[in-house]
């Protein structure tokens, strides 16, 4: 079966100093790798994708299939980051989301 | 573009009773998607509706079902309402490209839903 794993509810980190947010998954056929965001009082939204290989605000994700692993980092937290984010995997016409991981920043 | 629209924002139920919850998608979009989440939890697929059919389903059961109209909005509606319904309901839309790239969905804010 398809599934997101995200060991960690919450991640607190001070300002400018470097983040990852584990991201974990399974499926037998050829991932679609997502991290989607939740600002406070905002709608969820996709901060970026495997496929595109970019940056987002400083945020990267390597998919290593060796590792089953789409970990998000970013060499130097700002305050604004904080936000709930989720992994997720692509699968058909269809999203599954890991549980979220919290991330606080502080000054 | 107010993007994806749902109402009603809040919503209390008793055991037992039916619910419907309205999605209008973003501007241009043409699938609508439905999630649960439930507190602490990521949003769980529902199901998917493209050219007013449903095209892939989860893991609900049958009393879940919806509907998409011609100019794309949705409803979800929920019969025989249990406590463990209680949870915020997503919609996202999309624009349907085929094959197997996938298409980037945009979320609504949700209808928070509770069951007493």
């Amino acid at each position: 079966a398809q599934r997101v794993t995200q060991p960690e509810k919450l991640l607190s980190v001070f300002k400018g100093a470097p983040v990852e947010l584990k991201c974990n998954y399974s499926y037998s056929g050829s991932p679609e790798l997502f991290w989607y965001v939740q600002y406070s009082r905002q709608r969820l939204q996709l901060l970026l994708r495997h496929i595109s290989r970019e940056s987002i605000k400083g945020f990267t994700a390597d998919l290593n299939k060796g590792e089953t692993s789409f970990h998000l980092k970013k060499p130097f937290a700002q305050e604004e980051d904080s936000a709930m984010y989720y992994c997720a995997l692509g699968f058909g016409e269809k999203l599954v989301f890991g549980t979220g991981t919290r991330l606080l920043v502080s000054p | 573009d107010a993007g994806v629209t749902q109402s009603p924002t809040h919503l209390i139920k008793t055991r037992g009773q039916q619910v419907t919850l309205r999605c209008s998608p973003k501007s241009g979009h043409d699938t609508v998607s439905w999630y649960q989440q439930a507190l602490g939890q990521g949003p769980q697929f529902i199901f998917q509706y493209y050219e007013e059919e449903e095209r892939q389903r989860g893991n609900f059961p049958d009393r879940f079902s919806g509907h998409q109209f011609p100019n794309y909005s949705s409803e979800l509606n929920v019969n025989a309402l249990l406590l463990g319904d209680s949870a915020l309901y997503l919609c996202a839309s999309s624009l349907a490209g085929g094959g197997k790239s996938y298409n980037e969905q945009f979320f609504g804010p949700g209808t928070r839903l509770t069951v007493l």
